[in-house]
């Protein structure tokens, strides 16, 4: 089955501690996005990716990093500069045409709460 | 960056009812978009939309893309207990590569 998974589905850590998410995609497609969502807050997205070894910062970028190593994978590490990583992230892929981004497909979410 | 409209915040309603909500932009848009997220899951994707006047439906649900462009609306009919989530709103501008999201209309249907 073609999809985007994320794991673990939920993820406890300590305050100050570092933690990668996972997103892994087999529907080849070239865009790879990651967002954070809060209660009442919609979507609001952290990073995004175009193509392998290239991602640029959406409009909450501080205090997260990424990488995209492979095509197929987009780790989101929540760094100790995140004041507040409590949150539902959603990772989600599409594909591009002529340089534009088409619908995008959602993981089935990570949720992080650290205590 | 730039933010879609989307109302009404939130609706309870009884089932059997139908359901309206809309987005508005203050820019064109070349793509609508409507996904509904059931609590816990990621957002689905219900109906995509690419000219302006399009009528699309996906069983009970219907959306179309505004003549001016810079709307989209989602009706639901006869709702039914299952309904119960956030509909988002996404759409892409003719200025802009990437896709906006509306803050979601959380839908609550009472039997």
């Amino acid at each position: 089955d073609g999809g985007i998974t994320q794991s673990p589905k939920y993820l406890f850590r300590k305050e100050g501690q570092n933690v990668t998410l996972s997103c892994e995609q087999n529907l080849n497609h070239d865009a790879m996005y990651w967002y954070r969502q809060d209660p009442g807050q919609g979507l609001r997205l952290i990073y995004y990716s175009q193509i392998v070894n290239d991602f640029q910062k959406g409009d909450i970028a501080e205090g997260y990093s990424v990488s995209r190593e492979k095509k197929e994978s987009f780790p989101l590490t929540v760094t100790s500069a995140q004041k507040n990583p409590t949150a539902f992230y959603l990772c989600a892929s599409s594909t591009l045409t002529g340089g534009s981004y088409n619908e995008q497909f959602f993981g089935p979410g990570t949720r992080l709460t650290v205590l | 960056g730039q933010q879609l409209n989307q109302s009404p915040q939130s609706m309870f309603i009884q089932e059997g009812e139908d359901v309206s909500m809309n987005c508005t932009s203050s820019s064109i848009f070349n793509t609508w978009l409507w996904y509904k997220q059931d609590p816990g899951e990621g957002p689905v994707l219900l109906i995509a939309l690419y000219k302006a006047g399009e009528l699309t439906s996906n069983g009970r649900l219907t959306a179309q893309f505004g003549i001016t462009r810079k709307d989209s609306f989602l009706n639901i009919s006869a709702s039914i207990p299952s309904d119960v989530g956030i509909y988002f709103c996404a759409g892409r501008n003719q200025a802009g590569t990437a896709l906006i999201f509306g803050k979601g209309t959380t839908l609550s249907v009472s039997s």
